[in-house]
């Protein structure tokens, strides 16, 4: 199972937004809405943003939603902060019924 | 609260055996499937294996190849990664963290994470 494919890097400047993608095959995003979205400060462990493709867990900010379309996930911050600067990963569901992440985005709030 | 408290940092040798652990406390621990992911320095996250400790089904990334072993203490809510021989190869972070699963599929909540160090 490859990993999902997402951009190493993206840029924006503050109250920007920006949208980061994740793209998959038939084996993952395209047949399941099972997609998860994890932010990662420096120093610290993953946490959960986004779950099944656009749901936010309570205390998530809404500046932060979720789509997908065909075999392509999609992240979206609006209003951009510099608090929002961190690795992004994206993670599907897979036909093996195991998961798959992405490679990652790290993102510099300019 | 939900909480995976994982074991503190290791330093080994190439060729040692290793056993890092996650405690969980705040709910059901048989009934929800724990996930280990490697993080390698500056790198990605990286699913290693998932662990069901209702009933010890087991499932492993193809790229790890046998050299790990996930088990799980219903006894003390704990699970447990190991390795029976490391490389220099095996240093990364290693987190564990819930799976939720049944019409959906996320981690909700991670450990913060057990630092492995292998050099000679």
């Amino acid at each position: 199972q490859s990993a999902l494919t997402q951009p190493a890097s993206m840029s924006a400047s503050p109250g920007q937004s920006i949208t980061v993608s994740c793209t998959g095959t038939n084996a993952d995003i395209g047949p399941y809405p099972y997609v998860s979205w994890y932010q990662q400060h420096p120093g610290k462990a993953p946490k959960l943003i986004i779950h099944d493709v656009n749901v936010r867990p309570s205390g998530v900010s809404d500046r932060f939603a979720g789509s997908r379309s065909d075999k392509t996930a999609s992240l979206t911050i609006s209003g951009l902060q510099a608090e929002d600067e961190a690795d992004y990963f994206c993670m599907s569901y897979t036909s093996n019924s195991v998961p798959v992440f992405g490679g990652g985005t790290r993102l510099t709030v300019l | 609260e939900v909480q995976l408290v994982q074991s503190g940092a290791e330093v080994k040798m190439p060729g040692e055996s290793l056993k890092i652990s996650c405690r969980v406390s705040g709910y059901s621990f048989m009934n929800n499937w724990i996930a280990w992911v490697r993080q390698k320095p500056g790198k990605g996250l990286e699913w290693m294996g998932l662990i069901y400790p209702g009933d010890s089904d087991t499932r492993y990334s193809p790229s790890l190849q046998g050299r790990v072993t996930i088990s799980a203490d219903n006894s003390i809510t704990t699970a447990y990664l190991q390795w029976s021989s490391v490389e220099a190869s095996d240093t990364a972070m290693y987190y564990c963290a819930r799976l939720v699963t049944g019409n959906t599929y996320y981690m909700d909540v991670w450990g913060a994470g057990t630092t492995v160090t292998v050099s000679s």
